[in-house]
């Protein structure tokens, strides 16, 4: 089964600070990867995913990931956050979800 | 279109007894799959439904069962209740099935086992 990993547990940026949210997957057949968001709150939600084609994924509110296929990897990267960003942010592959990355904008 | 609804929201058992969580799709939608999210483990897939089926299992053990019915709506049940399955139950519905499609989740069940 396929796994995920996310190394990253809290981060505290400043609004308008680039983000990049790491998530490494290990090998297992036919990769298919997600990001998830969960504001305080809200029900978790899809931000993107990636199946095959354009390694370069965006998805909803700016958000974008990259799959690097020879680094297993899938970060999250946003250019500039807001303060309505705080949220937690889950990578997933089919099989698994991982731990979370809780990310705190500071206005 | 109304979203994937989870009852009860909060629960409180304890140890030896049995619970049903029930959870209702989205209108259309066939797969639901059920998670179980804990501050230790995070979230963790439980099993996948499509169709009346059980489709795909995650590691759990036979304590923690699950059916769907004809009009999609899922139960999840988990017997002989244990400290350790104190968490926050998540259901998602998709179109065809977790993994390959967009999973719309629900707000969850939280058990609570004393």
């Amino acid at each position: 089964a396929q796994s995920v990993s996310q190394h990253n547990h809290h981060v505290i940026l400043s609004e308008a600070a680039s983000l990049e949210l790491g998530c490494n997957y290990s090998y297992g057949g036919t990769v298919n990867l997600f990001w998830y968001v969960q504001y305080p709150g809200q029900h978790l939600q899809l931000l993107l995913k990636y199946f095959s084609g354009d390694p370069l994924v965006k998805g909803i509110k700016g958000f974008e990931a990259e799959f690097i296929k020879s680094k297993f990897s899938f970060n999250l990267r946003k250019p500039s956050v807001q303060w309505s960003d705080t949220a937690e942010y889950f990578c997933a592959s089919k099989e698994a979800f991982g731990t979370g990355t809780r990310l705190t904008i500071i206005p | 279109k109304a979203g994937v609804t989870q009852t009860p929201r909060y629960l409180i058992k304890t140890r030896g007894q049995q619970v049903t969580l029930s959870c209702s799709p989205i209108s259309g939608h066939r797969s639901v799959s059920w998670y179980q999210q804990t501050p230790g483990q995070g979230l963790q897939f439980l099993f996948e439904y499509f169709s009346e089926t059980q489709r795909n299992k995650g590691n759990f053990p036979g304590r923690f069962s699950g059916r769907q019915f004809s009009n999609s709506r899922s139960e999840m049940n988990v017997s002989t209740l244990e400290l350790g399955d104190s968490a926050l139950y998540l259901c998602a519905s998709s179109l065809v099935g977790y993994g390959t499609d967009t999973q719309y989740f629900g707000p969850g069940t939280r058990l609570t086992v004393l």
